[in-house]
């Protein structure tokens, strides 16, 4: 059961162009969410997050969008540059219990053509 | 400058062998966790814990164990290895609390299980 999920495995943007990444969530209990980067022969790396109770958080050129009634999420680059070339990986925690296991999605591959 | 190594970069084992995966996180964190990442799949929980001689399941335990005698040690066991467990492996830390969602991963094991 997939409780997180990116229905993207991959993506490709032009460099200087907006990069849209999106992710879905289907338990109701998740109050905060992340993204990380992962680059190859890498571990993962955090990018940005968000609370449930913002729906946008913005740093630089990535911003996080949430939309708690849709029960989605997305993460915007922009512009989009070479060095974003990545996956990303969307993930959901349950803070309010304390609980402090994260839940990942599946991975959206970014390729950024120059 | 927080530091997670892992113990090898690459390692080929046979069926049924008994297989060590070493984690060792240098900022005193409470937490740590195994993943097992896959194509596909995204990151998967194998086993995490909270504090020393502490563990838990995570969301695919079967066939693994871990051992946790030193809070900055985390080693995942496989106790006879199987083609299925062919997989990248990659170990996290954080701090407890309200930054636990903020994970520090390693670079990763490339396991192939022959």
């Amino acid at each position: 059961d997939q409780q997180v999920k990116q229905n993207s495995p991959s993506l490709s943007v032009q460099e200087g162009r907006i990069s849209i990444l999106n992710c879905d969530y289907t338990n109701s209990m998740f109050d905060y969410f992340l993204w990380y980067k992962k680059y190859p022969a890498e571990g993962p790396t955090f990018l940005i997050s968000i609370s449930s109770i913002k729906d946008k958080n913005e740093d630089g050129r990535f911003t996080v969008f949430l939309n708690k009634s849709a029960k989605h999420l997305s993460l915007h680059i922009v512009p989009s540059q070479p060095g974003d070339s990545a996956v990303y990986f969307c993930a959901a925690s349950i803070r309010v219990f304390g609980n402090e296991k994260l839940t990942f999605g599946t991975g959206t591959r970014l390729t950024i053509i120059p | 400058d927080v530091k997670v190594t892992q113990s090898s970069r690459y390692l080929v084992k046979r069926t049924g062998e008994k297989v060590f995966l070493e984690c060792v996180q240098d900022m005193d964190h409470e937490n740590m966790f195994w993943y097992r990442q896959d194509p596909g799949l995204g990151l998967r929980l194998i086993y995490f814990s909270y504090d020393v001689k502490m563990k838990e399941k995570g969301d695919i335990p079967e066939g693994y164990s871990v051992s946790r005698e030193k809070k900055e040690r985390f080693s995942l066991i496989l106790e006879s290895a199987s083609t299925n467990q062919t997989s990248m492996y990659l170990c996290a830390s954080s701090f407890a609390g309200e930054q636990s969602d903020t994970q520090y991963f390693g670079p990763g094991t490339r396991l192939t299980v022959l």
